[in-house]
């Protein structure tokens, strides 16, 4: 099994720039969250989705957007990057509602 | 504001010595569960302790949680230089289904 895995590992972007990041589980998981980890700020939660063809927005939803078109992928969609997006990208996934999370190895991106 | 609080925000201790770190929430919770992440990875989790337990135990890992004073503890025993990292807490508030996240202790073990 290979868990979460995510795609690109690392981007560069010029501001105004679109990107799709690309969350995959072989888990079976219901549950998928895309979070953003900030210095000093710890995660903060993006948009989830509870199953297929489902979305919801987190903490900080504004200038992404999200699909659940297939319940084993969950893609994070800048359409016009900004600075102010640098930041590292993690996906996860959960079977259930509020059970342990597990985690992508996460992307680094970086808005020039 | 954020749901969970780490205390202290960086912790330096010897091989060997016991790490603890604490947390402490705002609203009721179903669950906290504590989370490793070491330098540019994602994060593991390491034990979830629901709202009407008290302790739990994970080889040399132990947590507490006092619902009265909305807080929790994770003690690392025999602490290993293996175990730097930063450690985040983690709440499952009630009838919300997503967990919020504290800031995280930033932990180092000296050899």
């Amino acid at each position: 099994n290979a868990g979460v895995t995510q795609t690109p590992k690392f981007r560069v972007l010029k501001t105004g720039q679109s990107m799709t990041l690309l969350c995959a589980q072989d888990m079976n998981h219901e549950y998928m969250y895309w979070y953003r980890q900030d210095p000093g700020m710890g995660l903060r939660l993006i948009h989830y989705s509870v199953g297929e063809g489902t979305t919801a927005k987190g903490e900080v939803p504004d200038g992404y957007n999200v699909s659940r078109l297939k319940k084993q992928n969950f893609l994070l969609g800048l359409e016009s990057a900004a600075p102010s997006q640098t930041s590292v990208y993690f996906c996860a996934s959960s079977y259930g509602q509020g059970e342990t999370q597990y985690f992508g190895p996460g992307t680094r991106l970086l808005v020039l | 504001s954020q749901q969970g609080e780490e205390d202290p925000q960086a912790l330096s201790i010897q091989e060997g010595e016991n790490a603890t770190m604490n947390c402490s929430y705002k609203t009721s919770i179903n669950n906290l569960q504590w989370y490793r992440q070491n330098s540019g990875r994602g994060l593991v989790h390491l034990i979830l302790i629901r709202s009407n337990e008290r302790e739990k135990h994970s080889g040399r890992l132990r947590v507490t949680l006092d619902t009265s004073k909305k807080s929790s503890s994770l003690l690392i025993t025999a602490s290993r230089a293996a175990d730097t990292a930063s450690y985040f807490c983690a709440t499952d508030a009630s009838n919300t289904g997503k967990l919020i996240f504290g800031q995280g202790t930033t932990l180092q073990v000296k050899p």
